[in-house]
């Protein structure tokens, strides 16, 4: 398994409330991102990091803010919880893929459960 | 927009018999692409991958076939067995684009016994 933990698994929190979920890697991989699951729609890209103060917006980052400041740890802000912000997010990483085979391979956290009620 | 897409959100195979999951993309520059499998309350798992200058791809009871000209890729497991039960998700990646993965919606397999 690679050595990624998410914190906390599971929250319920209300509407308006400022939240941060944390991802702590163990493999000193050069990128992390974080995906949110939803029903129909599949894995989406929030945001991305490709080293340590680099961050970028994915795909649905409107409400989300990502920081970076060590390459073990990418925090994701929900700045005010919406309940369109119920979801599970999983934290994922990859290595750089100029010259690595394993660079072509995005390995997963086990997730966060997040209720916004 | 989605890049990737997968059409069928279910599908449902007999034990023993040939699973065959579909997937589309649109970006021609993705030239790398990667199937996913998830169970509940789990992280996604790497399954298999295969690299735009191939065509097919095959680890064990698993195959991966990609058809360029189509955009298409398809995953086969033969012989399909109830463990194989779980969403299957593709991906796909331009590398050397700061490893950006786009990902399809999944399609839940069920393999019935």
């Amino acid at each position: 398994d690679a050595g990624i933990t998410q914190s906390p698994r599971h929250k319920v929190t209300e509407t308006g409330t400022p939240v941060t979920l944390r991802c702590h890697q163990t493999e000193n991989h050069r990128y992390m991102y974080w995906y949110r699951q939803d029903p129909g729609h599949g894995l989406r890209l929030i945001h991305y990091s490709y080293g340590v103060k680099d961050t970028d917006k994915g795909e649905v980052s409107d409400g989300y803010s990502v920081s970076r400041s060590k390459t073990e740890d990418f925090l994701l802000t929900l700045e005010s919880a919406t309940s369109s912000q119920t979801s599970v997010y999983f934290c994922a990483i990859s290595e750089s893929a100029t010259g690595s085979v394993s660079g072509n391979t995005i390995y997963f956290g086990e997730g966060s459960w997040l209720t916004v009620v | 927009d989605q890049q990737v897409k997968q059409n069928s959100p279910s599908l449902s195979v007999q034990e023993g018999r040939i699973s065959i999951l579909n997937c589309d993309y649109t970006n021609s520059m993705f030239d790398y692409f990667l199937w996913y499998k998830k169970y509940p309350a789990e992280g996604p798992t790497f399954l298999i991958s295969i690299s735009s200058i191939k065509d097919k791809n095959e680890d064990g009871r698993f195959t991966v076939f990609l058809n360029k000209s189509a955009k298409h890729l398809s995953l086969h497991i033969v012989p399909s067995q109830p463990g194989d039960s779980a969403v299957y998700f593709c991906a796909a990646i331009v590398r050397y684009n700061f490893n950006k993965f786009y990902f399809g919606s999944g399609t839940k397999l069920n393999v019935k016994p």
